[in-house]
Formats: structure tokens, sequence, C-alpha cells
């Protein structure tokens, strides 16, 4: 157990819908990753939240944003949603910035039908 | 643009003999690298990392291997145990800019009893 929890574990939705994704990290860490695997793909890294701040974007879509809160949970909000959107999400947590080790959640599974 | 390759997506090893999964690098920037294993419904869990000053770093069964010059790092793995089945995932990053990490796309690992 990595000590960060994402709810739900799954998630089955419609095209054009919207959906909240939550990230809980590890007690300490500050810096919160989002990352989407496709079907058979690598971690795709989308965002970095560090204490309420963005702090880094990778390729995430204008139709997707994230925030973290003061009690430095977040939330990835996917919307509009599309087929091609179907992955699992990851969140992530470390106590720096960047440039260490994450401890990855469990994942949420995102059908898109 | 890839700038982490695993190129192999699937390898087979026999129980007890060595596992050898490789990762190619384009960007020479990179300074910090990490192996994660990822088992099926579970978030990817952290295995070992190095350092671009060295060139080797082991941990039990587990040996990193660094080739700066050819941008390719391997994670050997002896004696490879059932247990280690899983997808290996290949991370790395500019560790001082605070940059993110780029994964690989994995590799998926079978050891045949």
């Amino acid at each position: 157990d990595s000590g960060v929890t994402q709810t739900p574990k799954h998630l089955i939705t419609a095209t054009g819908q919207r959906v909240t994704l939550r990230c809980s990290p590890r007690s300490g860490d500050l810096s919160v990753y989002w990352y989407q695997q496709s079907l058979d793909q690598g971690l795709q890294f989308l965002i970095q939240y560090y204490n309420g701040e963005e702090r880094a974007k990778g390729n995430i879509l204008e139709r997707f944003s994230a925030q973290q809160f003061p009690d430095l949970h977040s939330e990835l909000n996917l919307s509009s949603l599309e087929l091609g959107d179907s992955a699992l999400y990851f969140c992530a947590s470390n106590r720096l910035a960047g440039g260490n080790e994450q401890f990855f959640g469990p994942g949420t599974r995102l059908t898109v039908l | 643009d890839q700038q982490v390759k695993q190129n192999s997506p699937s390898l087979s090893v026999q129980e007890g003999r060595i596992s050898i999964l490789n990762c190619d690098y384009t960007n020479s920037m990179f300074d910090y690298f990490l192996w994660y294993k990822k088992y099926p419904a579970e978030g990817p869990t952290f295995l070992i990392s190095i350092s671009s000053i060295k060139d080797k770093n082991e941990d039990g069964r587990f040996t990193v291997f660094l080739n700066k010059s050819a941008k390719h790092l391997s994670l050997h793995i002896v004696p490879s145990q059932p247990g280690d089945s899983a997808v290996y995932f290949c991370a790395a990053s500019e560790r001082g800019s605070g940059q993110n990490f780029v994964f690989g796309p994995g590799t998926r690992l079978s050891v045949l009893p």
C-alpha cells in the first residue's frame, strides 16, 4: 500500500459527459501528479501540483483540468468525454517539487461508452 | 517523439535465470533514472533508481546499469522468480531542473516456473 488513495476505482460514463477523479496523497506529501495510461501505452504525464499550485503541465487536453485543495487532495476533471479518453488514470505523490521517486495510487479505470 | 524507449514489449524468462530489461533515452540532459514495477489492477511501485554519477546500483536481486555514452540503461533481475512477472517501466528526468519524469512504454516480463 503506497498510502496514495484514489476514488472511484472504476467509472463508466457516456460520451459528452463530465467526471471528476479524486486523489489523496501520502501523508506529508506536497506534490501530486496525474498520469494517463491508455491501453498498452506507457504513463503519460498530465499535470503536477505542488502545495496547491500548478507546477508543471504535460500532455493534458484543454477539456481536462485539475486542482489541489488546501488539504492537499487533488481532483482531475475530465469534460466533453470522448471514447479515446477511456484509460487508467493514476495519481502519484511525493514530498518535493520534482525529481524524486513518486508513489502511485491504484488508479481509476475510466470507460467512456 | 519518445524520449524514453523500451523496445521490447514483452520478455519471457525461466524461473531462476536472469531477466534483462532494456531502456534507451534520447535526451542527454536526463540525469536520474527509475524503474517501476506494475502488477495488474495496481499502481506502479518504485523498484530501484540510479543517478548519472553512477554506472551501477544494486538492491538485492535487482541491479540497474547505466551507460551514459550509449544513453542506455538496463535492469537485471537474478534469479528471476514467478512473482517478478509484471510490467516494468523505465523513467528518466533532468533532476536539477525539477522536471518531471518521462516514462517508457513498459516491458511485460513473464517468469515461467
